[in-house]
């Protein structure tokens, strides 16, 4: 399988402040028809998880534009451009170009 | 507005069996792949079982593969989840989830349905 390794596990970031999430695969993310299958969720606490991007860098609809993601291959990051209080949560990142689809083991962001 | 409503899950005995189902609206659900991942108390994810828009493919992981099986049933809008053989380890709270048409595209998820497995 491939293992997704997030990091940092625990990031507390202040009010207005920039987070950056890091993901990394063990293989290659990169599918036979072109795309990259990495996408970011946000699970806020009592919640289901909520896609925010796929496809590495596209944001879902109603995603603030202060989401944004990047990377290629196996190293991947989600940034938050500026932390707001409704962003405290758990994120993780998952890959759906190798069967089974899996996830990272998700980083938590707490405001400090 | 897509809906995705679990239910079926409840307190089971180690060996038994459970069915859930997921009922969804607000899409054309013959056209979506769908799947079913779930989260142990305190835990990460695992994505579990996904099925084609037709139902003709089906996957499991390798930690329930021959134990539990995933169909639908594209008249009632309706996703399953046969889970039988049931452990501790098994405890989690399952999600459906919505192909985007495809599920390694998931953009939807449901609020989850509780399985609990113990004596």
């Amino acid at each position: 399988d491939v293992v997704m390794t997030q990091s940092p596990l625990s990031l507390p970031v202040t009010l207005g402040q920039p987070a950056s999430i890091s993901c990394r695969s063990s293989q290659s993310l990169a599918y036979s028809d072109g795309n990259t299958y990495l996408n970011w969720f946000q699970q806020r606490p009592g919640q289901s998880p909520r896609r925010l991007i796929y496809r590495v860098s596209n944001r879902d609809s109603g995603v603030p534009d202060r989401f944004s993601g990047s990377g290629s291959g196996t190293d991947f990051t989600l940034k938050i451009s500026r932390v707001e209080a409704e962003d405290v949560g758990v994120y993780y990142c998952m890959q759906g170009t190798h069967w089974p689809y899996t996830f990272g083991q998700g980083t938590k962001l707490e405001i400090k | 507005e897509v809906q995705l409503l679990e239910y079926g899950g409840g307190l089971v005995q180690p060996g038994g069996s459970l069915r859930l189902s997921c009922a969804a609206s607000g899409f054309t659900f013959s056209t979506c792949s769908m799947g079913w991942v779930r989260q142990a108390p305190g835990k990460g994810l695992e994505w579990v079982s996904s099925i084609s828009s037709s139902g003709g493919g089906t996957y499991y992981a390798d930690s329930v593969r021959g134990r539990f099986t995933i169909s639908r049933d594209n008249s009632k809008n309706t996703l399953y989840l046969q889970m039988n053989s049931l452990r501790a380890d098994d405890t989690a709270l399952y999600y459906c989830a919505k192909g985007s048409p495809v599920v390694r595209e998931s953009d939807y998820w449901g609020q989850g349905t509780l399985v609990t497995v113990s004596s």
